[in-house]
């Protein structure tokens, strides 16, 4: 099955320090990985994706993520964090149905934390 | 531009009574639909997705329903709420390439 693992559920970081949020994907054949962001009461926004190519992908706000084959990893980063970064961020793979349609699958998400 | 409209953003039902949580996308066709529920503030649950008119998929058994009448409009329905049906609902699209997907702006359900 295909999936994806956030190890932390909540990161702390002081503004202007760069922060990752962790992401460990599982997936047969070449893996489609994206990152979203949720602010409190708000349906999920889109950040970045990686299909193909440049293993750096650069996003919306500042956030870029590194795709790492070797380590199945697709961390999140951002080089200094904001106090309106703090919010909810999904890491997700395009995962095969056993009928044949992909769907969006959704890691369990990581609460960041941005303090002044 | 694409757009995806999802209403009610809240709502509080009683026990025992019917539901319907509509949403509409712009600006596509032949959109992949989804319906997700988050309780908690946590991960996401899918329900139901679509790949095309009158094909629905449900991923879990549960007290919910949906329907796709029409290419860019889909209903989550429910004949009898439960107490356990509450949490927050989000509608999704994604493209046939089934890449990136974009959210509605969420219903927080209350069943009371």
């Amino acid at each position: 099955a295909q999936s994806v693992a956030q190890p932390e559920d909540q990161v702390n970081v002081a503004e202007g320090n760069p922060l990752t949020v962790k992401c460990t994907y599982s997936v047969s054949g070449n893996p489609y990985l994206f990152w979203y962001v949720q602010y409190p009461n708000r349906g999920l926004q889109f950040l970045l994706k990686y299909i193909t190519g440049d293993n750096l992908v650069k996003g919306s706000y500042g956030f870029e993520a590194e795709f790492n084959k070797s380590q199945t990893s697709f961390h999140l980063k951002k080089p200094s964090a904001l106090v309106s970064d703090s919010a909810l961020y999904f890491c997700a793979v395009r995962a095969l149905l056993s009928g044949g349609s992909y769907i969006p699958t959704f890691g369990r998400g990581t609460s960041l934390i941005v303090h002044p | 531009s694409q757009t995806i409209h999802q209403w009610p953003a809240t709502l509080v039902q009683p026990v025992g009574s019917p539901l319907s949580l509509e949403c509409t996308v712009e600006g596509t066709s032949n959109p992949n639909l989804y319906w997700y529920r988050q309780a908690a503030g946590r991960g996401l649950q899918l329900l139901f997705y679509s790949v095309g008119i009158g094909q629905i998929s449900s991923e879990v058994p549960q007290n919910l329903s949906a329907s796709r009448p029409q290419d860019r409009q889909f209903i989550l329905s429910s004949k009898k709420l439960l107490l356990s049906d509450s949490g927050f609902y989000l509608c999704a699209w994604s493209g046939r390439m089934n890449t990136e997907a974009f959210f509605g702006q969420g219903t927080r359900l209350t069943v009371v």
